[in-house]
């Protein structure tokens, strides 16, 4: 079975740096670019960045470019997302994602797995 | 960027009736090399992560009911729900795969008349 599994929710004040996890199992962790979105409350999705654990390649949107750093750690099968110089409007739910799906081109898939979420507060 | 617009914003449906929501995209998302359309739906309830729908405009994922369905084709695509139940109380949304930065419309929300 698929799981991503992702770290517990986090209070933080301003100008703060936040830094949540994504444990996956059930399929090989190198094959798909795990990927990060964020939801602020009552809003939409929006794609933030991906990494590929293969090679740690990165792509980042230009709204969080130099804010946000995704990294993949092969060994324990988990990839992570740094967002620092945090402000109230980062206060969101932030999911992992991927596409497993053997159609899905990685690098830009439909995402079909997810992670449960994890709400970051930030607050003074 | 790829801008995904979706309409309505909300949509109240009596329970066993047709619910329609559009999404238009800014560009066309339909690859010429393969003629597919990189455009999907997802279904989002409160408190949970998306559920992928539809791929490719119009592809089921397995395991979601034949009630729904995703039509269209370069710039404009629809979700139906041909038969609105209970369960799919909910907010909608498109998302174009076709190219970096990935992109949503708002969402719809769908309620119960």
């Amino acid at each position: 079975e698929v799981q991503l599994v992702q770290s517990g929710a986090e209070v933080k004040k301003p100008g703060a740096t936040v830094v949540i996890s994504c444990k996956v199992s059930g399929y090989t962790f190198t094959d798909y670019c795990m990927h990060w979105l964020q939801q602020a409350p009552g809003k939409g999705l929006e794609w933030m960045g991906s990494v590929d654990p293969k090679d740690g390649e990165t792509r980042y949107a230009q709204k969080f470019w130099g804010r946000v750093t995704i990294t993949a750690d092969t060994s324990t099968h988990t990839a992570y997302i740094d967002l620092s110089r945090l402000r109230s409007e980062d206060t969101a739910v932030y999911y992992c994602a991927t596409g497993l799906n053997r159609e899905a081109t990685t690098r830009t898939p439909f995402f079909d797995s997810w992670g449960q979420g994890t709400l970051v507060t930030v607050s003074s | 960027d790829i801008v995904m617009t979706q309409s309505p914003d909300s949509l109240t449906v009596s329970l066993g009736e047709r619910a329609t929501i559009n999404c238009k995209s800014s560009q066309s998302v339909l690859h010429t090399s393969n003629s597919k359309n990189y455009l999907a739906w997802y279904q989002q309830k409160p408190g949970q992560p998306p559920k992928l729908l539809v791929y490719w405009a119009s592809t089921r994922e397995y395991g979601v009911p034949d009630r729904f369905s995703g039509s269209g084709s370069g710039t404009d695509f629809t979700l139906t729900i041909s038969s609105l139940q209970a369960e799919d109380v909910a907010v909608y949304y498109c998302q174009q795969y076709c190219t970096t930065p990935l992109t949503f419309g708002q969402g719809t929300k769908v309620e119960v008349k």
